[in-house]
C-alpha cells in the first residue's frame, strides 16, 4: 500500500490564484514528519516546507503553507498568489518514526497559466 | 545547509557496461541516501549508506546491481552495473542534516542505449 498518496497528477491554475495540492499519508507511528519539495524542469529538488506530527500549528514559509489535518492524515500544500515560476512538479514526502529515510509520493505537476 | 557535488551530471552508456556515480559533500554527514527517478516518475529510494557499514537496500534493489561505497563522511559512490535500457533514469544522492535538513544533489541523468 502506498504510504504517500497524491491524487492530482496534474493541475492547471491561473496566475495569482491560490492553489492547493493534496497529500494523504499512511502511518501507524505517532512521531513522523511531512515534507514538500518542488522539482522544476531543471531537476533540482527544492525543499519548501516541513510539518512535524507533534506540531500544533500549521507550518508556513512565505507563500507556502501546509494544511495539516492529523485525524484525516492529510498534509495539503497551499500556495498563495501563484506565480509563473511555480510551474513544476511537487512532491509530498514522509519520514516515519525513528527512520532516517524519507519516501515520496508520485507527485503533482502544476502548470501556472498567464 | 550542505552543498553536494554529484558527478557525472549526465552520461550515455552502452548496455552491459557499468557506471559509477560520485557524490561529494562539503561537510561531514552521517546519513547519505541514493534515489532513482525514472522518466516522469517520483523518487524511489535505492539504499541508505552509512559510513563504516554496509548499505541498507530497499525492496527491489540489490547490492550486485547497485553496489555502494561510503569510505568517509563526505563521499559516496553508487555503481549501476550491467546496465540495460530500463536503468535509464536520474540518480540522485541526498544527505540528512538534523531533523528536517535533507539536501539533494543535482542528479545524474543516465541514458542506456
Amino acid at each position: 500500500a502506498q504510504k504517500i498518496t497524491q491524487t492530482q497528477p496534474g493541475m492547471f491554475v491561473q496566475e495569482k490564484e491560490a492553489v492547493t495540492l493534496d497529500c494523504t499519508y499512511d502511518t501507524s507511528d505517532q512521531s513522523y514528519g511531512l515534507f514538500w519539495y518542488k522539482q522544476p524542469s531543471s531537476g533540482e529538488m527544492i525543499f519548501l516546507i516541513y510539518q512535524g506530527s507533534y506540531d500544533e500549528q500549521n507550518a508556513t514559509e512565505g507563500r507556502y503553507s501546509l494544511n495539516f489535518q492529523k485525524a484525516r492524515k492529510s498534509a495539503n500544500l497551499v500556495i498563495s498568489a501563484s506565480q509563473l515560476g511555480d510551474s513544476a512538479m511537487y512532491f509530498c514526502a514522509m519520514r516515519e518514526g525513528r527512520d532516517d529515510k524519507i519516501i515520496f509520493g508520485k507527485g503533482t505537476r502544476l502548470h501556472i497559466l498567464p | 545547509s550542505a552543498v553536494i557535488s554529484q558527478k557525472p551530471s549526465r552520461d550515455i552508456c552502452q548496455r552491459g557496461t557499468s557506471l559509477t556515480i560520485q557524490c561529494q559533500v562539503d561537510s561531514q554527514v552521517t546519513m547519505m541516501f541514493w534515489y532513482r527517478q525514472q522518466p516522469g516518475q517520483s523518487l524511489t529510494l535505492i539504499a541508505t549508506a552509512n559510513q563504516g557499514s554496509e548499505a541498507t537496500y530497499e525492496s527491489g534493489f540489490v547490492i550486485d546491481k547497485f553496489p555502494i561505497s561510503r569510505p568517509n563522511l563526505t563521499f559516496s559512490t553508487l555503481t549501476v552495473s550491467n546496465m540495460s535500457p530500463e536503468d535509464s533514469s536520474i540518480y540522485l544522492c541526498s544527505v540528512r542534516e538534523g531533523e528536517i535538513g535533507y539536501t539533494f544533489g543535482s542528479g545524474t541523468r543516465l541514458t542506456v542505449v
